[in-house]
């Protein structure tokens, strides 16, 4: 079965700090994508970044990287330089090839001060 | 010009009675989601169609009940409606087959059952 860890409930930063939200994920099937959405207080889910299984290179996308180990089964987020506008909820979540659902992790709420 | 646009976006009522939530992409995607987002944040599938056909169905009950008039739109009508149906109903879409796509989710609806 598949699954998505995000161990840290809740996470700070201080502004123009860069942070690390943990993700590992569970899977049997070669062949997977993995996402990262954020949910701020509005409530509405943004897409930040994917990485595919088999890509070589970790994803980024501005401030936002993606550091994927595979072996370790772990596919972390990385917000360099944070800013008060990150604050919100961040979630993890994996599609296993050529299924039609996401699986998501339970989430961690970042909270970033001046 | 929003994607993913669902209604309405808050929903207040009684126990016993029955409503509905609208949904229609036009993104062009032929596969449509309903998420459901528990008080703690979780998100899980309830159902995906494609091309107005269902694929998952994940042993939601079955006063819940999907419908999909055209691969642009998927409703949720709901019965009976009890107080643990209160969370935020989230529609989403993506394109099948294309595993490197994200999911684009509406804004959410939040239900509150009384």
């Amino acid at each position: 079965a598949q699954k998505i860890t995000q161990t840290q409930p809740g996470m700070f930063v201080q502004e123009k700090e860069a942070v690390t939200l943990d993700c590992t994920y569970d899977t049997s099937d070669q062949s997977y994508g993995l996402f990262w959405y954020k949910q701020p207080s509005s409530g509405e889910m943004i897409f930040l970044i994917y990485q595919g299984s088999y890509d070589e290179q970790n994803a980024t996308e501005g401030r936002y990287s993606l550091n994927f180990q595979k072996a370790r089964k772990s596919a972390n987020l990385v917000i360099s330089a944070s800013q008060l506008g990150d604050s919100a909820m961040y979630f993890c979540a994996m599609r296993v090839w050529n299924t039609d659902k996401l699986i998501f992790g339970t989430g961690t709420r970042l909270q970033v001060f001046p | 010009d929003t994607a993913v646009s669902q209604t309405p976006k808050y929903l207040v009522t009684q126990m016993g009675n029955d409503k509905s939530i609208k949904c229609e992409q036009n993104l062009g995607h032929d596969t449509m989601y309903w998420y459901k987002q528990d008080s703690k944040k979780f998100l899980k599938i309830m159902f995906s169609y494609n091309n107005k056909e269902l694929i998952i169905n994940e042993t939601v009950p079955n006063r819940f009940s999907p419908k999909s008039p055209d691969k642009a739109h998927l409703n949720l009508h709901i019965n009976s409606l009890e107080l643990g149906d209160s969370a935020v109903y989230f529609c989403a879409s993506s394109q099948r087959g294309r595993d490197n796509t994200e999911a684009f989710f509406g804004q959410g609806t939040r239900l509150t059952v009384v």
